[in-house]
């Protein structure tokens, strides 16, 4: 059973505008969670992270969001830029070790 | 860059042969990991390690094994690969400290024909 999800596998924006990606996780024994960026033939690429005792995290263009209480995880781009298509994955770690589970992606597009 | 090298990149063959993959690190990471990524799955554990000889099972860990003898080296075998292991293998590693993210090798695609 997927313990990470994320519900959108592609999403298209405009260069320039916000790109939302979301991801949902069930398992309330997450303690930190991530966001990765892959482009084909290459490996994950850490973007930015977020404890699960803090809401937001931001790092420049990139905010991540934090709703414990939903138990959702946003990563917010702005603006977006040709060079930010690639695939997300948000991923999140168990409190019990060093285990990271992982969600399918979202293809994120930016138009010029 | 995290200084992760994964052999081979690329990788063909038949049913039923052993393959092992090879992660080697030069950060002196604690932590090693081998996901597979396939469509519509993401990435999902198989194995991972906690120290010299400290292995343990993820998510899809049938099929598979592995072996760390020194800190640098993860290896993962296929004592006998199907076709339904034909995936594209990513080795991640990760320290110690607190909140520390993993960080991932360029994969191995393997095709089993």
């Amino acid at each position: 059973d997927q313990q990470v999800k994320q519900n959108s596998p592609s999403l298209s924006v405009q260069e320039g505008r916000i790109s939302i990606l979301n991801c949902d996780y069930t398992n309330s024994m997450f303690d930190y969670f991530l966001w990765y960026k892959k482009y084909p033939a290459e490996g994950p690429t850490f973007l930015i992270s977020i404890s699960s005792i803090k809401d937001k995290n931001e790092d420049g263009r990139f905010t991540v969001f934090l709703n414990k209480s939903a138990k959702h995880l946003s990563l917010h781009i702005v603006p977006s830029q040709p060079g930010d298509s690639a695939v997300y994955f948000c991923a999140a770690r168990l409190n019990t070790g060093n285990q990271f589970y992982f969600g399918t992606g979202t293809s994120l597009t930016v138009i010029p | 860059d995290a200084g992760i090298t994964q052999s081979p990149r690329h990788k063909v063959t038949e049913t039923g042969t052993p393959v092992t993959l090879r992660c080697h690190q030069t950060e002196n990471h604690r932590y090693m990991y081998w996901y597979r990524q396939d469509p519509g799955h993401g990435l999902r554990l198989i194995h991972y390690s906690y120290g010299v000889k400290d292995t343990d099972k993820g998510e899809v860990s049938d099929g598979y094994s592995v072996s760390r003898s020194k800190t640098e080296d993860f290896l993962l075998t296929l004592e006998s690969a199907t076709s339904s292991q034909t995936s594209v293998y990513f080795c991640a590693i990760s320290g110690t400290n607190s909140n520390q993210p993993q960080h991932f090798g360029d994969g191995t695609r393997l095709s089993i024909l």
